[in-house]
């Protein structure tokens, strides 16, 4: 069964340093996301992308975050200058369409450790 | 805004046993809810779903069913079984592309 897979599993990054969190998709999917989970906290929505385009984004996503699908496979996640409060799981996600009941495919997760 | 609450704390528990994680709903109107499941070193999957009030989602020997006369959908399992470990989100879609979750909670199956 095709999966979303992300790179890598855990990045440890220095404070202010920036990080590429990075998904592949399932391929015939069309809307992607973020969420993130902090220790012990809930998952949050992060940002929503379609068509080239942010469609929403969190009230956690400023300025020091960004996404992009570079090419027609990957899908990113940049933190321009890290902080402290970044260090959390990030979970990619993707479906094929954007109604309610279709269901998210999560990627394993990316553990974002800064020190 | 719309939210879920899911009970405090991991949840242990004897093969065999019944399973009950709890999961409250906070929104206007009433929205689809859902279960999910994340294994081990897996990402979060759909466990199961309820498109209405009333309505029973069912998978895997788990059910739950949305009860607007109490805001809940709380999860259930007859015969749990150490497969079953893993962490368990109660979700609700909000706005126009997001899902809020809730904490979630650690279900360990013990043989």
């Amino acid at each position: 069964e095709p999966e979303v897979t992300q790179t890598p599993s855990h990045q440890v990054t220095q404070m202010g340093q920036e990080v590429i969190l990075r998904c592949v998709p399932i391929s015939n999917h069309l809307y992607f996301y973020w969420y993130r989970q902090i220790l012990g906290q809930k998952v949050e929505f992060l940002v929503s992308f379609y068509n080239n385009e942010i469609s929403e984004k969190s009230e956690i996503f400023d300025d020091q975050f960004s996404v992009e699908r570079p090419d027609g496979s990957n899908f990113t996640l940049k933190i321009r200058s890290t902080k402290l409060e970044d260090s959390a799981m990030y979970f990619c996600a993707s479906r094929i369409t954007d109604r309610v009941v279709s269901p998210l495919h999560f990627g394993n997760g990316t553990r974002l450790t800064v020190t | 805004g719309d939210s879920v609450t899911q009970m405090e704390g991991p949840v242990t528990l004897s093969e065999e046993a019944f399973l009950t994680i709890n999961c409250t709903y906070t929104a206007t109107g009433y929205p689809s809810l859902f279960w999910y499941v994340q294994y081990p070193g897996e990402g979060l999957q759909l466990l199961l779903k309820a498109t209405k009030a009333d309505d029973k989602g069912s998978n895997k020997g788990f059910e739950a069913t949305y009860r607007k006369e109490t805001t809940s959908f709380h999860l259930e399992k007859g015969s749990v079984q150490v497969s079953d470990s893993a962490v368990y989100f109660c979700a609700l879609p909000y706005g126009n592309n997001r899902l809020a979750f809730g904490k979630g909670n650690q279900v360990v199956v013990i043989p």
